[in-house]
């Protein structure tokens, strides 16, 4: 089966950098994504790193590691409507069943 | 493209009764998926279509079934509702890419169940 760790809770202040681990355990690996869910919405894709490495997509970026089953979210120049609930979901043995973390609630202060 | 729609958005049962929450994507994606989503958790799946005709469990499926008879629906039927069952049930579609099933799910905007 799956299983994947990340922190509860993190807070930072308005323009700051933030770092959100990831750590997994799986059968079979193809990828790990993260979402961004706001309360009472739903969960939207933010990225993907199927190789190690860093992916960039404007303020978000995702690293992964796959001989240390760890990756990361970063979040740069950090704004309050980044506040906001961050899963990362692995994909594993038959590549068609996604495991999602339980998710880092981000707070932003001013 | 209205992406993935999901009806009702609230519903309150009694334990015991039936419902099925319906599931369309006009995406033309060839993946469905349920999850459901408890208070300061992550999504658990559900159940999951690779296509038309084809479905599989996921990590929770017991009390759920679910059909794929045409590509735009994933219906998911609760069969005799327990309080257990009281969650945020979320819909997605993914499209095939390069043969493989994408990793960017799309998710519809969820039912928030209560079962008495």
């Amino acid at each position: 089966g799956q299983s994947l760790e990340q922190p509860s809770e993190v807070t930072a202040v308005e323009g700051a950098i933030v770092q959100i681990n990831c750590t997994y355990q799986t059968s079979g690996f193809y990828g790990l994504s993260w979402y961004q869910q706001h309360d009472g919405g739903a969960p939207t894709f933010l990225s993907y790193n199927g190789l190690d490495g860093l992916e960039e997509t404007g303020r978000f970026s995702s690293f992964l590691s796959r001989s240390d089953s760890y990756g990361y979210l970063l979040l740069q120049e950090l704004q309050m409507k980044d506040s906001a609930s961050y899963f990362c979901a692995v994909r594993g043995t038959g590549r068609r069943a996604l495991t999602f973390g339980s998710g880092t609630r981000l707070q932003v202060q001013p | 493209n209205a992406g993935v729609t999901q009806t009702p958005k609230f519903q309150v049962l009694k334990t015991g009764q039936s419902m099925t929450l319906q599931c369309a994507q006009d995406m033309n994606h060839e993946y469905m998926s349920w999850y459901r989503q408890d208070p300061g958790m992550g999504l658990r799946l559900i159940h999951y279509s690779v296509g038309a005709g084809i479905t599989d469990q996921g990590e929770v499926p017991n009390g759920y079934n679910v059909s794929r008879s045409t590509t735009e629906d994933f219906p998911l039927r609760l069969l005799s509702a327990a309080p257990s069952q009281t969650s945020v049930y979320f819909c997605a579609s993914s499209p095939r890419t390069s043969g493989n099933i994408s990793p960017e799910q799309f998710f519809g905007p969820g039912t928030r169940l209560t079962v008495l």
